[in-house]
């Protein structure tokens, strides 16, 4: 069964300094997809960066980078230069295989509380 | 970009009452929505999945009497909580797939409902 695993219940980061969330994931599957979302405290879940389990480089969407290690299973999220907004809920998550021309439903791992001190 | 219109954002009902949550897709067809249950400080669970115009998937659990789910159109979903108890408060939220040449951004998500039943 595919499986996402967040480690860090809660992290905390000086501002402008940069931060890395863990995720790891455990799939059977070859093709799959990998997302981080960031839900501030207002509930919306906000996509931050998608890394497909093709793609051959790690994902950049901004201040924000995706850490691809395949062997090792994990997509750990970079934030750099981290701001007070930062301050949030950020979930990672996997896409299951979908059916026919369907996407698959998304499999959360817990969330790591991000604090951002000024 | 996809904007899924979630309403409403909140909602406090009486106990035995019902309670209908209704997910539009604004700029793109949602042929699959997910419905997702997020308790206090903890991850989202995949309570159903439905394709338009065909009965709900639900995950092992989920009462399809009590949760009913109606996809009627590509462009909306309702989340209909019946006879809901106060262990049915919760912060529910649909995301939407379009197809699947939308895979790197394709899951869009609606701004939640945050239900009280008292």
């Amino acid at each position: 069964a595919q499986k996402i695993t967040q480690t860090q219940p809660g992290m905390f980061v000086q501002e402008k300094e940069a931060v890395t969330l863990d995720c790891t994931y455990d799939t059977s599957d070859p093709s799959y997809g990998l997302f981080w979302y960031k839900q501030p405290s207002s509930g919306e879940m906000i996509f931050l960066i998608y890394q497909g389990s093709y793609d051959q480089q790690n994902a950049t969407e901004g201040r924000y980078s995706l850490n691809f290690q395949k062997a090792r299973k994990s997509a750990n999220l970079v934030i750099s230069a981290s701001q007070l907004g930062d301050s949030a809920m950020y979930f990672c998550a996997m896409r299951e295989t979908g059916y026919g021309g369907s996407q698959g439903n998304l499999i959360f791992g817990k969330g790591t509380k991000l604090s951002v001190k000024p | 970009g996809a904007v899924v219109s979630q309403h409403p954002s909140r909602v406090i009902c009486k106990s035995g009452t019902s309670v209908k949550i209704e997910c539009r897709s604004l700029d793109f067809q949602a042929t699959t929505m997910f419905w997702y249950r997020q308790f206090p400080k903890q991850s989202l669970m995949l309570m159903a999945t439905s394709n338009e115009g065909s009965k709900a998937t639900y995950e092992q659990g989920v009462e399809k009497d009590k949760f009913l789910i109606n996809h009627a159109s590509l462009t909306l979903s309702t989340l209909t909580v019946t006879s809901a108890h106060p262990e049915d408060s919760s912060f529910y939220i649909c995301s939407a797939s379009a197809s699947k040449g939308q895979v790197r951004r394709g899951y869009t998500f609606g701004s939640g409902t945050r239900l009280t039943v008292v």
